[in-house]
């Protein structure tokens, strides 16, 4: 099974600042990767998928990157909003799907 | 419009058992890759099972062979029997549709196993 190791634990970051959060994979994954942003009480929200496409809605504040094991989500001029928890998900070996342990956002 | 609403959670004891439902509109849960995925108080996602649109069936190690997945196409309703509940199964059990990535969820249902 493939481990996803997500970077840092917590993110303090100002609003209107940039935040990078960082996604390891144990063995490459390619470019099957996605992100979902999940805020509390509420379900994961998908943001992007193969790695670099935002999904439907996405703002383009939110870019992924990267290919094989190092994927990086990259938050632009964040908003109140954007404050939440963010996990990576590899699919490149599926099932399992296998998430990072995620990224708190939190407002500094 | 997607849609999916999860019912069914609640307190069980130990060894109990237990099933979820999750009513999708919008489209038809059939002719979809369908998910479960958990998440215990507190923790990270931890994907649980998935149903193929051609009826075959995975899952996690931790609910092999406790869990069981199934889906009724005139009710257009997925289901997750959990049997010999622990502890550990404690969570929000969240439906999701897709094959490769969740790009629809449920609002999920809290089980909470304990005596």
């Amino acid at each position: 099974e493939i481990v996803m190791t997500q970077s840092p634990a917590t993110l303090s970051v100002s609003p209107g600042e940039r935040a990078t959060l960082s996604c390891r994979a144990s063995q490459s994954v390619a470019g099957y990767l996605a992100w979902y942003q999940q805020k509390p009480g509420q379900a994961p929200r998908l943001l992007i998928y193969g790695a670099s496409t935002r999904a439907t809605g996405i703002s383009a504040r939110f870019s992924g990157s990267g290919s094989g094991t190092e994927f990086t989500l990259t938050i632009s001029n964040l908003q109140s909003e954007d404050f939440a928890v963010y996990y990576c998900q590899q699919y490149n070996n599926w099932p399992p799907w296998t998430f990072g342990q995620g990224t708190k956002v939190e407002i500094k | 419009e997607v849609q999916l609403v999860e019912s069914g959670g609640g307190l069980i004891q130990p060894g109990g058992s237990l099933r979820l439902s999750c009513a999708a509109s919008g489209f038809t849960v059939s002719n979809n890759y369908m998910n479960w995925v958990r998440q215990a108080p507190g923790k990270g996602l931890e994907w649980v099972s998935v149903i193929y649109s051609g009826g075959n069936t995975s899952y996690a190690d931790s609910v092999k062979g406790r869990f069981t997945i199934s889906r009724d196409h005139s009710k257009n309703t997925l289901y997750l029997q959990m049997n010999s509940l622990r502890a550990e199964d404690t969570a929000v059990y969240y439906c999701a549709r897709g094959g490769n990535y969740g790009s629809y969820w449920g609002q999920g249902t809290l089980v909470t196993v304990s005596s």
